[in-house]
């Protein structure tokens, strides 16, 4: 089975600090981990994916996020919040190899105040 | 975000009414969902066609009934509804053993049952 814990219902954070929307997982085999943003009233959007290969992945808007085997973590960074980062964020994972359906996480309210 | 489309994309209906919810994806992809996200739960996985193969969550009522006529069309059918399912109802694909299946979201139909 797999699954994934994003422990934060709400993080809020400064405009132009550095933000951090936590995720961890559990998955049998090797992981393929994504993130998604939903905007108000709107569908979920890709942000990023780590399939293989370098731990630190980039995405879109300037977020990046960090795999970490050992820790089972997948966090969800950014250098420098916009208030027009807030929005709820989920991740996800799936196994390599597994069922090609993904579990999602809870998800997480990014507040970012001016 | 025309990737997948959906519609309508506000719909009140009455709870004897019968409705249906339209998804289609211009992503060439083999794979449709249909998920179910309500206030303050988890996004919740209904139902998936991949490759004409159906998938269904259990613990979804009858009153729901999807249906998927080709890759690209996914209908959500609905009858005799309670104002618990009142909810944001997303369609996503995917392309079934690529890209580690990232799955592409539409806009969402916003239900209101009375």
């Amino acid at each position: 089975a797999q699954s994934v814990a994003q422990p934060e219902d709400q993080v809020n954070v400064a405009e132009g600090n550095p933000l951090t929307v936590k995720c961890t997982y559990s998955v049998s085999g090797n992981p393929y981990l994504f993130w998604y943003v939903q905007y108000p009233n709107r569908g979920l959007q890709f942000l990023l994916k780590y399939i293989t290969g370098d731990n630190l992945v980039k995405g879109s808007y300037g977020f990046e996020a960090e795999f970490n085997k050992s820790q089972t973590s997948f966090h969800l960074k950014k250098p420098s919040a916009l208030v027009s980062d807030s929005a709820l964020y989920f991740c996800a994972v799936r196994g390599e190899g597994g069922s090609y359906i993904p579990t999602f996480g809870r998800g997480t309210s990014l507040i970012v105040h001016p | 975000e025309t990737g997948v489309t959906q519609t309508p994309r506000h719909l009140v209906m009455g709870m004897t009414n019968k409705k249906s919810l339209k998804c289609e994806q211009h992503l060439g992809h083999n794979a449709m969902y249909w998920y179910k996200q309500s206030a303050k739960k988890p996004l919740e996985l209904m139902f998936v066609y991949s490759l004409e193969e159906r998938v269904e969550n259990n613990s979804v009522p009858s009153r729901f009934s999807p249906e998927c006529p080709n890759s690209s069309h996914l209908f959500l059918h609905l009858h005799t509804l309670q104002p618990e399912d009142s909810a944001l109802y997303l369609c996503a694909s995917s392309q079934d053993g690529g890209e580690a299946d990232t799955q592409y979201f539409g806009p969402g139909t916003r239900l209101t049952v009375l």
